[in-house]
């Protein structure tokens, strides 16, 4: 499984873009990067999810190289209930197995 | 999104009990689940893979003695921490695996609190 690494934590202000880049320099050819958000105590929260180029849904865009070694995680106008951390995974995607493993994660710290 | 249900969402325990977690898809069926762990300021950790019909995975170092898995059914997997004591108290998050659209997602659930004293 293709290993993540992510800063640990980002600070940020209200009304601000925030992005936060993922390297994944052993991605395979059939995985996709999805990332979650996860408050403290609570399971993770689905995202986005994107294979290659660039994918936007109504909470976050997320941008892939045509080497698909890193992706960006946009935030735009963040909001003080964004502070939580935030995880980009490998896999999925046509993977038998499914497993997901996270890394450290970004702690993102929004203030007003 | 689909949604995955936890219960308890808090348990006490006493050090040598069992404590059973339940898991469940609510309007999906699952034929893969996977439970996690989360220590506090600590990333999530996958314990194994619950496959639905058969024995579940273990991760390297996670004792199938310990916990014990059991997915009966396509909407339900339980988790049971067999004789638990302090150290395993921990915040405990299960996935269940569908096919969404053209790709596979998976949801989590809200986690399950654990405590042992």
């Amino acid at each position: 499984l293709a290993k993540t690494t992510q800063p640990i934590s980002m600070d940020s202000y209200e009304g601000q873009e925030v992005n936060i880049t993922c390297s994944h320099n052993n991605i395979a050819t059939n995985d996709y990067i999805t990332w979650y958000q996860q408050f403290p105590s609570q399971g993770p929260r689905f995202i986005i999810q994107g294979y290659k180029t660039k994918v936007t849904n109504e909470v976050a865009s997320l941008f892939i190289p045509a080497d698909r070694k890193s992706s960006t995680l946009s935030l735009p106008r963040v909001s003080l209930s964004d502070t939580a951390v935030y995880y980009c995974l490998v896999g999925e995607g046509s993977s038998n197995t499914g497993k997901l493993i996270f890394g450290q994660g970004t702690t993102l710290q929004v203030k007003p | 999104g689909a949604v995955v249900s936890q219960h308890p969402s808090r348990v006490i325990c006493k050090s040598g009990t069992s404590v059973k977690i339940e898991c469940r898809s609510l309007d999906f069926q699952a034929t893969t689940m996977f439970w996690y762990r989360q220590f506090p300021k600590k990333s999530l950790m996958l314990m194994a893979t619950s496959n639905e019909g058969s024995k579940a995975t273990y991760e390297q170092g996670v004792e199938k003695d310990k916990f014990l898995i059991n997915h009966a059914s396509l909407t339900l997997s339980t988790l049971t921490v067999t004789s638990a004591h302090p150290e395993d108290s921990s915040f405990y998050i299960c996935s269940a695996r569908v096919k969404w659209g053209a790709d596979w997602e998976q949801f989590f659930g809200p986690g399950t609190r654990l405590t042992v004293l």
